[in-house]
């Protein structure tokens, strides 16, 4: 059974600073991996796809990366601000058995970005 | 373009009362899902259709049924509710429901109470 790890399940950083969110699975057989922002009350806003083909993503300040044999994805913010304070999810789309339409999702890692 | 929507945002329920959740999508996707998140435990999909006129059960459907009524929405209804049905329920939306290229889209949730 497919498992999503994210540590820490929170961190608290100075504005500015560069950060890396972790998130590992135990099943390396998967299509992708999206990473994820929720905001307090708010749903989920998607952030970066990465597809098993692919070691890294980039969108702005965020680079995402993904290394399928040891099972890990990383998140990197570059000179973080205090609107990038949010839950970050990490969710992996298993490859094998019948049900690879659901997402397998971590429990997030709380940032928050100090002034 | 609103993307995937939510009705209603927060509801308070007695036990043993009915209610439907409504989603809607405007991005032409074929596949949604229901999900609820709960503290600890992450998000977990109750029901998904693969597309319109189809459905089937995730991990949680106890206490739920959905309908796709067309291709734009998609409702979860409790028949009965209880206070363990007490959580927030996200809708989301993808392309397709197999394949690598298959990112999910969440509306805003809704905050179900059950007293």
């Amino acid at each position: 059974k497919q498992e999503v790890t994210q540590i820490p399940a929170a961190l608290s950083v100075p504005e500015g600073e560069n950060l890396v969110l972790n998130c590992s699975f135990t099943d390396s057989a998967i299509y992708n991996l999206q990473w994820f922002r929720q905001d307090p009350g708010k749903g989920l806003t998607s952030l970066l796809l990465i597809q098993s083909s692919q070691r890294e993503q980039t969108s702005g300040r965020l680079n995402a990366s993904l290394d399928k044999s040891s099972g890990r994805s990383t998140l990197y913010i570059a000179a973080s601000q205090p609107g990038d304070s949010a839950t970050y999810l990490c969710a992996v789309r298993p490859r094998s058995g019948g049900s690879n339409y659901k997402l397998t999702f971590g429990k997030g890692t709380l940032l928050t970005v100090n002034p | 373009n609103a993307g995937v929507t939510q009705t209603p945002k927060f509801q308070v329920l007695k036990t043993g009362q009915s209610m439907t959740l409504q989603c809607a999508q405007d991005m032409n996707h074929n596949s949604m899902y229901w999900y609820r998140q709960d503290p600890g435990m992450g998000l977990r999909l109750i029901y998904y259709s693969a597309s319109e006129g189809t459905t089937d059960k995730g991990e949680v459907p106890n206490g739920y049924n959905v309908s796709r009524l067309n291709k734009r929405e998609f409702s979860l209804r409790l028949e009965s509710a209880a206070p363990s049905q007490t959580s927030v329920y996200f809708c989301a939306s993808s392309e397709a429901l197999r394949g690598s290229y298959n990112e999910q889209f969440f509306g805003p949730g809704t905050r179900l109470t059950v007293l």
